[in-house]
This record gives C-alpha cells, sequence and structure tokens, in this order.
C-alpha cells in the first residue's frame, strides 16, 4: 500500500514566523493530498487539499505545494499565531503521516 | 449532520475483557475507516469499507482484532481479548465516494485504556 512520510516529527516556531512542513508520498498513482489539523481530544479536521493537476494552492495563511515529480508536498504556514499549535497530519487517502507537532510560541 | 459519531468515548477496561466500538458515519458517505493513534505509532489505519464491504484490513494488527458493518449506518471495532498494549485512541472516519480524493470526516475518537 501507500507509504507517506512526513518531517520533522516536531517544530517550534515563534509567533508571527512561518511553518513548512514536508510530506512525501510513494505511489505515483496518487492524485489527491491533503493537510489535516489535529487539536487535542478531536479528531483530525481537513484544512487544505490539493489535486495533481495543480502545483499550488493558498487559503488565507496556509498553502500547499506539490511537486509530483519528485513525490512530495508540503504545508506552508505563514504569520503564524498560538492557535496554530497542533498536530498536522499530510495523506495519501486513506494513508496518513506521522503527524508534526507544532508549537507556536507567543 | 451531526458528524460521525462513535461510542463510547471513553473506556477502561481489564486485560482479557472484550472492547466493541461503536461508529456510526456520516449518512450517504460510502466509505468507513478505523484508525488507531498512539503516541509511537502515529495514526495507523486499521481497515476500510466501502458500501459495507471490507476492502483493506492489512492494518488490523491480528486475530484479536474484528470489524463489521452490518449496514450502511454502523460498524463496530472488536478486541477480544484485550490487552494493555491495545490501549490508544481508536477513530472513526467517512468519507463519500473516493478514497482518493474526497475528504475524510472523522469522529472524536473512543480513548480506550486497557490495565
Amino acid at each position: 500500500g501507500e507509504n507517506v512520510e512526513q518531517h520533522p516529527s516536531t517544530l517550534s516556531v515563534q509567533e508571527g514566523d512561518s511553518a513548512v512542513i514536508k510530506c512525501t508520498y510513494s505511489d505515483s498513482a496518487s492524485n489527491y493530498f491533503p493537510w489535516y489539523k489535529q487539536e487535542l481530544g478531536k479528531g483530525p479536521q481537513l484544512i487544505i487539499d490539493i489535486r495533481s493537476n495543480v502545483g499550488e494552492k493558498k487559503d488565507q495563511r496556509i498553502a500547499v505545494t506539490l511537486n509530483k515529480t519528485a513525490k512530495h508536498f508540503s504545508l506552508h504556514i505563514t504569520e503564524t499565531q498560538p492557535e496554530d499549535s497542533a498536530v498536522y497530519f499530510c495523506a495519501a487517502s486513506p494513508r496518513f503521516g506521522a503527524g508534526t507537532r507544532l508549537t507556536v510560541k507567543p | 449532520d451531526a458528524g460521525v459519531i462513535q461510542s463510547p468515548r471513553h473506556e477502561v477496561t481489564e486485560m482479557g475483557q472484550e472492547v466493541t466500538l461503536r461508529c456510526k458515519p456520516i449518512s450517504g458517505h460510502d466509505y468507513l475507516f478505523w484508525y488507531r493513534q498512539t503516541m509511537m505509532r502515529g495514526l495507523e489505519l486499521l481497515i476500510y469499507f466501502n458500501n459495507n464491504v471490507p476492502i483493506d484490513d492489512s492494518g488490523m494488527p491480528e486475530d484479536r482484532f474484528s470489524a463489521k458493518m452490518p449496514n450502511a449506518s454502523f460498524s463496530t471495532l472488536k478486541i477480544q481479548p484485550s490487552e494493555p498494549r491495545d490501549s490508544a485512541v481508536y477513530f472513526c472516519a467517512s468519507s463519500f465516494t473516493g478514497v482518493e480524493g474526497n475528504t475524510i470526516y472523522f469522529g472524536e475518537g473512543s480513548w480506550l485504556t486497557v490495565v
């Protein structure tokens, strides 16, 4: 099955800085790449996704970029805020990466 | 819609006991997933169903685990007998038409502790 690798496992940034999380996948047939955010005590929730016919997608402070040739995609969060602190997962559905715990320090 | 509904939210049980986790997917969704989350192993896919039929159960850890989906609105994950290493958060999730291309909606999870 699909193998999804995500890094870093933890990331700490200062409020206002940018954060980047990277994900690689193994199945070249994959064509849908979502990112999920999990807050404490809750299930993961979709925050942004991208399909294989698009190289970049942006939604306010978050963006996802995709490199199909290299089989990797990244989540970019700009102007980070304390409420961005959470665990973030990439997925090559239905399999998920190991998660990145992001801490935004005020 | 109420979202994916899981029960129980929390369960503490003794080693050797049977545990049954229950899930009601979002109405109209045709895929249902069971995941297990631990600090060590992250979010593992255990099994998923399409139209009530199991498609991939390669993530089910061993024979002590079984999952059923008797109809489109209900699924169970059973552990018998339970062991302390089964302690984890178990998530049920559902999506509509297409494993690859559609949002997976998660329930709030069932927090299982086996002592």
